[in-house]
């Protein structure tokens, strides 16, 4: 049981340039969340999934896309790449309880735009 | 005001001493508390959490929830050097459509032996 893994751990794109964070988790949770962390910040929630084909914005969205077609899996699409998108990216995943919603994160993929 | 207000610190404490991390939060309608522990460079792990008023015990940490007051807390007994991290308050529940975790900025702790 691997839980959540992501690739790549590390990142350099140049400004303009386009990538996709991978995601994918092996526990059959229903709900996936993709967070960014700016040094010394908090999480923010970029976009969630609460099961396959179904996607919504988070807090932060502009400037990303994401897709759901299968359980397992939840890429990030970053399009035009700029320097504020800077950070480092985790994605998460969680049993939907309305009372208890234990995440699960990823190690995490460290993006710096130049 | 901030969803979820924590002291960035650096809370620092001697080895074996009660480390205690505050949080507020500002939704009314959460209903599940969260401590998780970040270590530098690494992803957030779940240590702690309670959705009723009063104290839990788990080990050397006690989370303590005041619904009323909007404010939960963190105790660690004898604190150890590897208890140096910063600790994320995170807040689930609330009044705005999708119960969304929300997260403090979080509070750096450090245990010098």
């Amino acid at each position: 049981n691997a839980g959540v893994t992501q690739t790549p751990k590390f990142r350099i794109l140049k400004i303009g340039q386009s990538m996709t964070l991978q995601c994918t988790q092996d526990m059959n949770h229903n709900y996936m969340y993709w967070y960014r962390q700016d040094p010394g910040m908090g999480l923010k929630l970029i976009y969630y999934s609460v099961g396959a084909g179904i996607t919504d914005k988070g807090e932060v969205p502009n400037g990303y896309n994401v897709s759901r077609s299968t359980t397992e899996d939840f890429p990030l699409r970053l399009e035009l790449a700029a320097p504020s998108q800077t950070s480092v990216y985790f994605c998460a995943s969680s049993y939907p309880d309305s009372a208890y919603n234990e995440q699960f994160f990823g190690p995490g993929t460290r993006l710096t735009v130049l | 005001q901030k969803e979820v207000e924590q002291n960035s610190g650096p809370l620092s404490v001697p080895e074996g001493a009660i480390a205690s991390l505050n949080c507020t939060y500002s939704d009314r309608g959460s209903q599940s508390f969260f401590w998780y522990r970040q270590y530098s460079g690494k992803s957030p792990e779940l240590i702690m959490f309670i959705y009723s008023n009063g104290d839990k015990e788990d080990g050397r940490f006690t989370a303590q929830l005041n619904k009323a007051s909007q404010y939960v807390s963190l105790l660690i007994r004898d604190s150890q050097p590897s208890d140096s991290a910063t600790y994320l308050c995170a807040v689930f529940g609330g009044n705005t459509g999708f119960q969304k975790l929300v997260f403090g900025t979080g509070t750096r702790l450090l245990v010098s032996p």
